[in-house]
């Protein structure tokens, strides 16, 4: 069984600085890594991805966020935040072998202000 | 392109009253679909996950079932509502393939009174 593990559950920044939200996983098996966002009352939107290949992925935003295998993690970054940026954060795995059931980590809240 | 429908938005309800949550994907055929709940701090929970129509699996003991009476619908109900089931309930689907990620639907927040 995999599990996730977001040690903050919540990163005050100032904006433009930059920021990185924590994330390890445990698991016996190969995974997929997986980096969602939330706003208020709203469903999760996924921001990227790790199947494979490189170990560097990034969104479209400006996150971007790195496999590394030996530490099992797999931290998000961004080098210069905007307040349109605050929203909760799930990191989350699933096993690459079968069945895709994802398991989310407790979230971290990211709270950008001026 | 995929849509993912979940209604009510929110939702008040007292305890012991029944519950009936609808979940609807267009844009694909044969996904995977799931409930997902969110209580505070304590990220998502997988509730139910289900293949195919009729083939729902349960992942933790509660008081709620699921049921996926079509292709694209996934229904989640309870009988007799409990406090405890009060909390931010997500549907999501998948394709057959572990590659793409969930995508999720916008939510329902059940508060049970």
């Amino acid at each position: 069984a995999q599990s996730v593990t977001q040690l903050d559950s919540q990163v005050p920044v100032f904006e433009e600085a930059p920021v990185e939200l924590r994330c390890n996983y445990s698991s016996s098996v190969s995974v997929y890594l997986f980096w969602y966002v939330q706003y208020p009352n709203q469903g999760l939107q996924l921001l990227l991805k790790y199947l494979s290949g490189s170990t560097l992925v990034e969104s479209i935003n400006g996150f971007e966020a790195e496999f590394n295998k030996s530490q099992t993690s797999f931290h998000l970054r961004k080098p210069s935040v905007h307040i349109s940026d605050t929203a909760e954060y799930f990191c989350a795995v699933s096993d690459s072998t079968g069945f895709q059931k994802l398991v989310f980590g407790t979230g971290t809240r990211l709270l950008v202000s001026p | 392109s995929q849509t993912i429908h979940q209604w009510p938005a929110t939702l008040v309800q007292p305890v012991g009253s029944p519950l009936s949550l609808e979940c609807t994907v267009e844009g694909t055929s044969n996904p995977n679909l799931y409930w997902y709940r969110q209580a505070a701090g304590r990220g998502l929970q997988l509730l139910f996950y289900s293949v195919g129509i009729g083939q729902i699996s349960s992942e933790v003991p509660q008081n709620l079932s699921a049921s996926r009476p079509q292709d694209r619908q996934f229904i989640l109900s309870s009988k007799k509502l409990l406090l405890s089931d009060s909390g931010f309930y997500l549907c999501a689907w998948s394709g057959s393939q572990p590659t793409g990620g969930a995508f999720f639907g916008q939510g329902t927040r059940l508060t049970v009174v």
